[in-house]
């Protein structure tokens, strides 16, 4: 399974482009990167994933580098209700089930007035 | 997306006792898992639950510690037997979607 690295913890100035990045240096081939978020005492959210092109959507940017082995999420215009933290994480398959997600530290997003 | 809701949202039980958490998600769906987040710790995974299917479990975690059940395509059900303090933590139900997997908003257990 592909491990990643991301900051323990960011700061970001209320409406500014918020970027975290994760590190995923042995990522397969086959495996998706994918970004979810925790606000405090709340389960995970979806956010974005993808396999090697950027995507975008309503809530943000997914900038993967063509070796694939670093991405960057983007939040362009940072609210203080972005604060939470915030799990890159590289999908792998379960040997009878299909696919799970494995957690990491993750990154504490900190958005400040 | 998919929308999964969680009974109950919190509770605080004895010691020795068992909890039963309920998860219904608005779509039928083939995968289902369980979560386990000790306090301020990430999540780990418990557990996948496929309709039709026994649960399978990661290592660490065992069916007679967590039953789960499966019986349609909407709904799960997760067992904490024989509690003790240790299995104080927040319990999450989510599902596969369309190459996605959706949260429920997770169940708080306190064991006293």
């Amino acid at each position: 399974d592909a491990k990643t690295t991301q900051p323990t913890s960011m700061d970001c100035a209320e409406g500014r482009a918020a970027n975290l990045p994760c590190n995923h240096s042995t990522i397969s081939g086959n495996e998706y990167v994918y970004w979810y978020r925790q606000i405090h005492s709340q389960g995970p959210q979806y956010i974005i994933h993808g396999l090697k092109n950027n995507e975008t959507n309503e809530m943000a940017s997914l900038i993967i580098t063509e070796d694939r082995k670093s991405s960057t999420l983007i939040l362009p215009h940072a609210t203080l209700r972005d604060t939470a933290v915030y799990y890159c994480i590289v999908r792998v398959a379960l040997s009878n089930s299909g696919y799970a997600l494995n957690f990491g530290k993750g990154t504490s997003l900190l958005v400040t007035p | 997306s998919a929308v999964i809701s969680q009974k109950p949202s919190r509770d605080i039980c004895q010691r020795g006792t068992s909890l039963t958490i309920q998860c219904q998600v608005d779509s039928q769906v083939t995968m289902m898992f369980w979560y386990r987040q000790q306090p301020g710790q990430s999540l780990t995974l418990i557990a996948t639950a496929n309709q039709g299917s026994e649960a399978t479990y990661e290592s660490g975690f065992v069916i007679d510690k967590f039953p789960i059940s499966r019986p349609n395509l909407t709904f799960s059900t997760l067992t904490v037997s024989n509690m003790s303090p240790e299995d104080s933590s927040i319990y999450l139900c989510s599902a596969g979607f369309q190459e996605t997997q959706y949260f429920g908003p997770g169940t708080r257990l306190l064991v006293l």
